[in-house]
């Protein structure tokens, strides 16, 4: 099993351009999530997902959306990307949620916006 | 609603020496704790996690933890260290029963174990 992966793993934007953060999970989970971490700031929930279609907005959801057709994979928009999205972002997934289960994190991606 | 206090951002200590990384919580429900750590240029793992029983919990790599609901806390601590656990380690919080809360983390702390 792969787990979750993620792409890419390092990429430098502009201000203003778009790109779109892959994930993707193998664990057949239902919950998918995404971080992003700062220096300092542990991780903050940007978007989560219940299930196929289903997603809803976490701590940071600004400057950001998602979208989630298939149980494996939760890909993560930039619309206009800012300096302040400089981060590094890690997507998460698990079984279920709201009993203690773990949640399995991919290897990042770290993001720099210039 | 909760939050996570982690007490030290850095813990500098020699190799072979017992360590305590400190955790501390606030919750108006009852909740789930977690130790996850993160070695360089790494996606975070799972080291170690409180649901219920014993407040004892025995992780990965020697590790464990104590869950202390009257002091709110949930410390982390390793009899002897060896280089190779130098990483950031965070503790997270969920409430039991918000499936729609993730988890809440820390701000981290880094362990730096040298010879």
């Amino acid at each position: 099993n792969a787990g979750v992966t993620q792409t890419p793993k390092f990429r430098i934007l502009k201000i203003g351009q778009s790109m779109t953060l892959q994930c993707t999970q193998d664990m057949n989970h239902n919950y998918m999530y995404w971080y992003r971490q700062d220096p300092g700031m542990g991780l903050k929930l940007i978007y989560y997902s219940v299930g196929a279609g289903i997603t809803d907005k976490g701590e940071v959801p600004n400057g950001y959306n998602v979208s989630r057709s298939t149980t494996e994979d939760f890909p993560l928009r930039l619309e206009l990307a800012a300096p302040s999205q400089t981060s590094v972002y890690f997507c998460a997934s698990s079984y279920s949620a709201g009993n203690g289960e773990t949640q399995y994190f991919g290897p990042g991606t770290r993001l720099l916006v210039l | 609603a909760q939050s996570v206090t982690q007490l030290d951002s850095q813990v500098p200590v020699f190799e072979e020496a017992p360590v305590e990384l400190r955790c501390n919580y606030s919750s108006s429900v009852s909740v789930y704790l977690f130790w996850y750590v993160q070695y360089p240029n790494q996606g975070l793992q799972l080291l170690l996690k409180y649901l219920s029983g014993s407040t004892l919990v025995k992780g990965i790599n020697g590790f464990e933890a104590e869950f202390n609901k009257s002091q709110t806390s949930f410390h982390l601590r390793k009899p002897s260290v060896h280089i190779s656990d130098t990483a950031e380690y965070f503790c997270a919080v969920s409430g039991r029963g918000q499936a729609g809360t993730a988890l809440i983390f820390g701000k981290g702390t880094t362990l730096s174990v040298s010879s």
